[in-house]
């Protein structure tokens, strides 16, 4: 167990609406992930933060913002959201010393009518 | 740019009955890790191995191993006497450094690995 939760779990809402999901981890973990995963599509990277305030796009960054104000919370926000990013989207944290791993959140699942 | 390719989409075993899982991969680099996921049908994400480039030893963890092998690319995932427990699908991943002492990880699509009963 890697300490990592996201809220909100399951999400539904309207076009053009803003969303932020939260990803939460106890363990003090320095880098953190956004991805989302889609039929046909594996998991794909959003964002990606190697400490506060400091962040870097990944591959399917278009539509999404992200933050880091404390070591502890990563935020993705949807500022308008569209029915492409239907998705469920997952949390990570690199493991800790020469660790290379990433460990998941849960996943929170969205759904944009 | 690396890339990861899963050429099963769908799996189906029978209960008892050995089964590999391919995983093919592509990368400029000399060093990089790969590694194996299981997505259960509850949705989470489970680390199952990681593999530097510079460890082609195979490795057997119970019912389950691995053949590394950087002469064809490939790194695949073999389930010995399958179990209905082993229904997932699975994801095979390559690790590259990206700068900021990050590594990014490109997963492949999945393969669905279903064990009939």
């Amino acid at each position: 167990d890697a300490g990592i939760t996201q809220s909100p779990r399951h999400k539904v809402t309207e076009t053009g609406t803003p969303v932020t999901l939260r990803c939460h981890q106890t363990e003090n973990h320095r880098y953190m992930y956004w991805y989302r995963q889609d039929p046909g599509h594996g998991l794909r990277l959003i964002h990606y933060s190697y400490g506060v305030k400091d962040t870097d796009k990944g591959e399917v960054s278009d539509g999404y913002s992200v933050s880091r104000s404390k070591t502890e919370d990563f935020l993705l926000t949807l500022e308008s959201a569209t029915s492409s990013q239907t998705s469920v989207y997952f949390c990570a944290i690199r493991g800790g010393g020469s660790q290379e791993t990433q460990y998941f959140g849960p996943g929170t699942r969205l759904l944009v009518l | 740019a690396q890339k990861v390719t899963q050429a099963q989409t769908e799996i189906s075993v029978v209960e008892k009955e050995d089964v590999t899982l391919d995983c093919v991969y592509e990368t400029r680099d000399t060093t990089y890790y790969l590694f194996w996921y299981k997505q259960p049908p509850s949705g989470e994400l489970v680390f199952l191995i990681r593999r530097n480039s510079f460890d082609e030893q195979n490795e057997i963890s119970g019912r389950y191993s691995w053949n590394f092998q950087k002469s064809t690319s490939s790194f695949n995932f073999t389930i010995t006497a399958s179990q209905v427990v082993d229904s997932a699908v699975y994801f095979c991943a390559l690790s590259e450094y990206s700068g900021a002492g990050s590594y990014q990880l490109t997963f492949g699509k999945g393969t669905k690995l279903s064990v009939i009963p």
